[in-house]
């Protein structure tokens, strides 16, 4: 079952900032999340384990809260390169990761 | 060079005929996926293979077949395509661990008429 992606759609001024939300009915081991541009293929941003652990963006911060089976993605002072589809990707213990329908940003100048 | 290699980029085919998708890639990762993208559904698992002798079933595998003829190439085919097989379609591979890091290929843009 996919995970439910908020919102669908944001449009910022560049230096604004933002916050991706995912959420899911099944118990989570990890959240995936990646940013792909129009026309070209997902590229990882980050990851967040059950327990803690956290690996990815160096701008990019993300929480991972495992109680409520949900995640969210904090996209501070955007600049214009931040556009694109955001992806959450949450999977079990198995590695096998289901995706979101994705949020679509833009960045204005 | 990619590091994950997809062919071929583009293909428009007729109802009803073979196609093959074909990834290599030279990571060295031992698993790999297809997954199927169509505007407003995100990302849709196809099928996964944890190693050679390993394939499994995504969430919507139904008129699709892959070969895994080695550890860098995996391989999506059509029996009979479908127009609503129409899609961008996206190989990816992962390391053997728990941080699973998804690396993708350019994606094949196929089109059933």
């Amino acid at each position: 079952q996919q995970p439910v992606q908020s919102p669908q759609a944001v449009i910022l001024r560049e230096g604004e900032d933002a916050v991706i939300n995912c959420s899911s009915s099944k118990a989570l081991y990890s959240v995936h999340w990646y940013r792909q541009k129009h026309g070209e293929a997902p590229v990882f941003l980050m990851i967040l384990l059950k327990g803690g652990e956290q690996k990815g963006h160096e701008k990019i911060s993300a929480s991972f809260n495992e109680k409520k089976q949900q995640s969210s993605l904090y996209l501070t002072a955007s600049q214009l390169s931040y556009s694109g589809t955001y992806f959450c990707g949450t999977g079990g213990s198995n590695y096998k990761l289901t995706f979101g329908k994705g949020t679509l940003l833009t960045v204005n100048p | 060079d990619a590091d994950v290699t997809q062919t071929p980029r583009n293909r428009i085919t007729k109802t009803g005929k073979r196609i093959m998708l074909e990834c290599s890639q030279t990571k060295g990762h031992d698993r790999m996926y297809w997954y199927r993208q169509d505007p407003g559904l995100g990302l849709r698992l196809i099928y996964y293979s944890f190693d050679v002798k390993d394939i499994n079933k995504g969430e919507i595998s139904d008129g699709y077949s892959v070969s895994r003829q080695a550890q860098a190439k995996f391989s999506l085919s059509l029996e009979s395509a479908i127009p609503n097989q129409t899609a961008l379609y996206f190989c990816a591979t992962s390391e053997r661990t728990f941080t699973g890091e998804l690396f993708f290929g350019e994606g094949s843009r196929l089109t059933v008429l």
